[in-house]
């Protein structure tokens, strides 16, 4: 079972929607990640959290470490949002040995 | 700055061939990782470095080697090139220990080993 899991996979909605991508994570972790990866192949960061909320933009990321659940929340979306979505969370006592991934969600935005 | 820069953007190999990938990051940071992500898949830890001069595995270091000489590169070392070793590489660097502070993302490397 993959310690870090999101949805959904794949999700396809019109421009101005709001949209939500989840992720379920099983160990206990000092900080989750939410990456962008763009057709093109490059990955950006978007957000790190390791409690409560951040904002950027149209971007608003919240996590629940008591519910080991995150999500990222879009609003006004646009087909330049349409781009993979990556969750990935430090492992508690974890060394310098980084993320682990989810396997990402696909989204798409419709004109 | 450049950021993460990863050379070369696609490459092809023959079974058996041989290669190097190169990570070069101009941020000054002590960390230093190699990924690959498969289709469907999550990225994968192949190798990271915490420093020049130290390196350990990650969790699919097998068919690869990495040194780290120098803070700025960290290349990656394909030896006896398989059809398995088909992927897209990524390296990352972050100001310390990973995880804990944002990962920065090189381009990335498209591999095809036929």
């Amino acid at each position: 079972k993959n310690e870090v899991e999101q949805s959904p996979q794949n999700l396809t909605a019109q421009e101005g929607e709001f949209i939500t991508i989840n992720c379920s994570y099983s160990v206990g972790i000092s900080a989750l990640h939410w990456l962008q990866q763009h057709p093109g192949g490059g990955i950006v960061s978007l957000f790190m959290l390791s409690s409560g909320k951040k904002k950027h933009g149209r971007l608003i990321a919240t996590i629940n470490i008591q519910e080991k659940h995150s999500s990222l929340h879009i609003t006004a979306s646009h087909p330049r949002d349409s781009a993979v979505y990556i969750c990935a969370v430090r492992v508690s006592g974890g060394g310098a040995d980084g993320l682990t991934f989810g396997k990402g969600t696909h989204l798409i935005i419709q004109p | 700055n450049a950021g993460v820069t990863q050379t070369p953007k696609f490459r092809i190999l023959k079974i058996g061939q041989s290669m190097t990938l190169q990570c070069t990051q101009d941020m000054n940071h002590n960390y230093m990782y190699w990924y690959r992500q498969d289709p469907g898949m999550g990225l994968k830890l192949i190798y990271y470095s915490v420093g020049a001069g130290i390196t350990d595995k990650g969790e699919v270091p097998n068919g690869y080697n990495v040194s780290r000489s120098t803070t700025e590169d960290f290349p990656l070392r394909l030896e006896l090139a398989a059809p398995s070793q088909t992927s897209v590489y990524f390296c990352a660097s972050s100001y310390s220990a990973g995880g804990a502070y944002e990962q920065y993302f090189g381009p990335g490397t498209r591999l095809t080993v036929t």
